[in-house]
Formats: C-alpha cells, structure tokens, sequence
C-alpha cells in the first residue's frame, strides 16, 4: 500500500539534544512538507521541499532543519535552539503541479517530548 | 495573506444530529478549498475538495460547497455518528505566485464530538 511512515510514533529527549523525525513516502510525489501542531492552534508549517535537493522555509523554520537527498525523504531535525520542542509533527507530501494546487496526504505524526 | 477562519469549537451533539461548521477564508487568488479530519492521536485525512466556485465536495455523507461570493467552505452532515466525533480543519490552497504553490492554510480546527 502506498503511503507516508513517520518514525517512531512517541518520542522523548532530554533538553539540550537535538532529534531527528523520520518521513518516508513511496507516493512517488515530488512535494514534502513538514507541520508543527499545538493544542488549539492548527497546523504551522515548517518547512518544505518541492523536488530533491531543494527546500524552502516556512512560516516557523526556527530551530528546525530539514534534508532532502531523496525523493522519498525527508527528515526533519529539531535543535536544541529550538525554544519549545514538545509538540505533534506531522509530514505530508504532495503531486507537484505549477500554477495548481493539490491535496497534501499526512503521514501518521510523531509526539515528540522534550524535559 | 492567506487566511481560514473556522466556527469556534468544541460542538457537542447527539446521534443522528445535523451538522454545520463554518468555514470562511481569505485569499489573493482561486483557491482550492479542502476540508480534513483527524482522528485521536492519528494524522489528518482528506475529507474533501473543492477546486472551484460552486463546486460541491462530498464523502462520506459529508458536503461542502465553494461559495466565492460569500468566501465560504462550509461543512455539514445530514445525521452525525459517534464515529465522526474528530477534529475537522478547513483549509485552502492558493496557486497565485510562484513559490506559493501547493502551501496549505489551516484554520485552528473544530472538534466534534458526538453522544449516543
């Protein structure tokens, strides 16, 4: 079945670490994206990438850092300069279309937690 | 920029109620309007869509229609299960400008829940 995995579904660091999600697609869909959800605040994006080798910020990149030597992934690093870790991530990926917009399909999310 | 203003939540009804969420957004082009859902502890999963005005998105007994006079993306449902008690985001996807392409706006999400 095709899809996206995010690894693991829970984790936990100690402050001052830095950690790496894991999202793997095989959708074959050139498009990745990596969002930051808080209670009561709805999806921030973070950063994406529209083809390999290529990312762009988005609108909360600080603290974050991301990669994209492969088409089917796309890990996402968060650094001990980012302030306030703990939260739900969430990857999705989508077709990649100029001057169109596409849906975006979500992987499962990591909860990561930082004490 | 870009914007999606959802009804304030949480709504709270019984089996077999109607529902409607409000959904109304800004944008500077054509959107496409999108309408997602997310289960406890899980990721979102596409709904609905909708590409252009007067457009009607379905599934699962859900609708929504793209009203550009009133920029509105209404969700609603005939008879409601406890099955769709979730989360429900609204959101668009606006092609205007080049990098912008494929971004999505969320609204902050309304959560449902519904009682036997």
């Amino acid at each position: 079945d095709g899809g996206i995995t995010q690894s693991p579904k829970y984790l936990f660091r100690k402050e001052g670490q830095n950690v790496t999600l894991s999202c793997e697609q095989n959708l074959n869909h050139d498009a990745m994206y990596w969002y930051r959800q808080d209670p009561g605040q709805g999806l921030r994006l973070i950063y994406y990438s529209q083809i390999v080798n290529d990312f762009q910020k988005g609108d909360i990149a600080e603290g974050y850092s991301v990669s994209r030597e492969k088409k089917e992934s796309f890990p996402l690093t968060v650094t001990s300069a980012q302030k306030n870790p703990t939260a739900f991530y969430l990857c999705a990926s989508s077709i990649r279309g100029q001057g169109k917009s596409y849906e975006q399909y979500f992987g499962p999310g990591t909860r990561l937690t930082v004490t | 920029g870009d914007s999606v203003t959802q009804m304030e939540g949480p709504v709270t009804l019984s089996e077999e109620a109607f529902l409607t969420i409000n959904c109304t957004y800004t944008a500077t082009g054509y959107p496409s309007l999108f309408w997602y859902v997310q289960y406890p502890g899980e990721g979102l999963q596409l709904l609905l869509k909708a590409t252009k005005a007067d457009d009607k998105g379905s599934n699962k007994g859900f609708e929504a229609t793209y009203r550009k006079e009133t920029t509105s993306f209404h969700l609603e449902k005939g008879s409601v299960q406890v099955s769709d008690s979730a989360v429900y985001f609204c959101a668009l996807s606006d092609p205007a400008g080049g990098t912008s392409y494929g971004k999505l706006t969320f609204g902050q999400g309304t959560i449902l829940t519904v009682h036997p």
